[in-house]
């Protein structure tokens, strides 16, 4: 699977919008590119996921560059309960059982 | 109705004991996983069933020990349980044959004194 580099830290004020950078610049044609987040003390949570074209669900939005070599997940009206560590994961899909790896992720801080 | 759930949320124990945690989930998946997170919050898989059957064992101590009695139901068995032990272990599913779409439990705090 391709490694990932995501900022360690980010800040963003309530209300405005929280650009989370991912950089896999080794990514192969059939990986996807997942985002997944852990709010404190509780159990990651699937936030969206998307092969080459942005995407856009109930929670997030995610733009991947044409050479997909990065990635940026959007919560566009972030709120203090989006306070949490942001993983952004590349995995081919296989058909089979998921080894989803998590690596340090970017740990956005939502102020007031 | 919580989707995937765990018990206990929190086990205190000595070394040397043995303890079990479940995992149940409600979601009609056949896919289900343990993961370990340490004190440094790295994340990784130990486990995983799909419909009974063991696919993923990822070089965990022989001493942890899953069992799934159907596929609603991964339990997680520690034999001889170490300092080393001590960590949040959560438990998650998915559709077999899905993609990456995994649903975590709320996690099980171990700490072995």
């Amino acid at each position: 699977d391709a490694k990932t580099t995501q900022p360690p830290s980010m800040d963003c004020a309530e209300g405005r919008a929280a650009n989370l950078p991912c950089n896999h610049s080794t990514i192969s044609g059939n990986e996807y590119v997942y985002w997944y987040r852990q709010i404190h003390s509780q159990g990651p949570q699937y936030i969206i996921h998307g092969l080459k074209n942005n995407e856009t669900n109930e929670m997030a939005s995610l733009i991947i560059t044409e050479d997909r070599k990065s990635s940026t997940l959007i919560l566009p009206h972030a709120t203090l309960r989006d306070t949490a560590v942001y993983y952004c994961i590349v995995r081919a899909y296989t058909g089979t059982a998921s080894k989803l790896t998590f690596g340090t992720g970017t740990r956005l801080q939502v102020t007031l | 109705d919580t989707a995937v759930s765990q018990t206990p949320k929190y086990l205190v124990t000595q070394m040397g004991n043995d303890k079990s945690i479940k995992c149940e989930q409600n979601l009609g998946h056949d896919t289900m996983y343990w993961y370990k997170q340490d004190s440094k919050k790295f994340l990784k898989i130990m486990f995983s069933y799909n419909n009974k059957e063991l696919i993923i064992n990822e070089t965990v101590p022989n001493r942890f020990s899953p069992k799934s009695p159907d596929k609603a139901h991964l339990n997680l068995h520690i034999n001889s349980l170490e300092l080393g032990d001590s960590a949040v272990y959560f438990c998650a599913s998915s559709p077999y044959r899905v993609n990456e779409k995994l649903f975590f439990g709320s996690g099980t705090q171990l700490s072995v004194l």
